[in-house]
């Protein structure tokens, strides 16, 4: 597609409830990433994927996070018995191999209630 | 490791005055550095990147960077601001395995006219 596309846009969930957010990157993009923005804190780096590597996974918070990557495009980030401190801003990002200019997707604002 | 400091969570410029954006860094590797404008209820976007070569960076919508590795800046200027430019910008560092970015926690621009 011509950009990176995060659904849903807004996500709110019970606590203790499972949820899981799509990115699905620009056509052609090798590299993947998942970030993190809470308020105040800027960007938390979360996890990487790149072509057929093993993932980067060395930014996630806790064991109930997880990601994959199938086909080497559409990711899904899957968080488990979501808590309330979980509430933030889910950014998505794709780029060409070694490239660095990032291009991010609108993200997807988790609300734990 | 490496990481990024902005100075100054929030910078407040009258329309036309000159815009100063601050950002050191660390890094134990030769840096490569960025700088992302995030508007609001939008995905970040790239308004420079610092690789190699010139140490005077120019980028999108009038904004320029230059790095200094004396004193480990990388701070972002636009001569003459524009209510449009009121945004939150981050600056960002390459990790050291080169497979990630490290983000500082944005500052956020006001333009009053």
């Amino acid at each position: 597609g011509a950009g990176v596309s995060q659904s849903p846009s807004n996500k709110v969930t019970e606590k203790g409830k499972d949820v899981e957010l799509r990115c699905d990157p620009i056509s052609g993009h090798t590299a993947l990433y998942w970030y993190r923005q809470s308020l105040g804190q800027g960007l938390e780096f979360l996890i990487y994927f790149q072509g057929n590597s093993a993932p980067d996974k060395s930014g996630l918070p806790s064991d109930r996070f997880s990601a994959e990557r199938t086909g080497g495009s559409v990711s899904t980030l899957t968080i488990q018995r979501t808590q309330q401190e979980d509430s933030a801003v889910y950014l998505c990002a794709s780029s060409l191999e070694g490239s660095y200019g990032y291009t991010f997707g609108s993200g997807t604002r988790l609300t734990v209630v | 490791a490496q990481s990024v400091t902005q100075l100054g969570s929030h910078v407040s410029v009258s329309e036309g005055a000159l815009v100063l954006l601050r950002c050191n860094y660390s890094s134990s590797v030769p840096p490569y550095l960025f700088w992302y404008v995030q508007y609001p209820n939008q995905g970040l976007q790239l308004l420079l990147k610092y690789t190699t070569g010139a140490t005077l960076v120019k980028g999108i919508n009038g904004f320029e960077a230059e790095f200094k590795k004396s004193e480990t800046s990388f701070h972002l200027t636009k001569p003459s601001a524009h209510m449009s430019d009121a945004a939150e910008y981050f600056c960002a560092v390459i990790s050291q395995a080169g497979t990630a970015l490290i983000f500082g926690k944005g500052t956020t621009l006001s333009v009053s006219s």
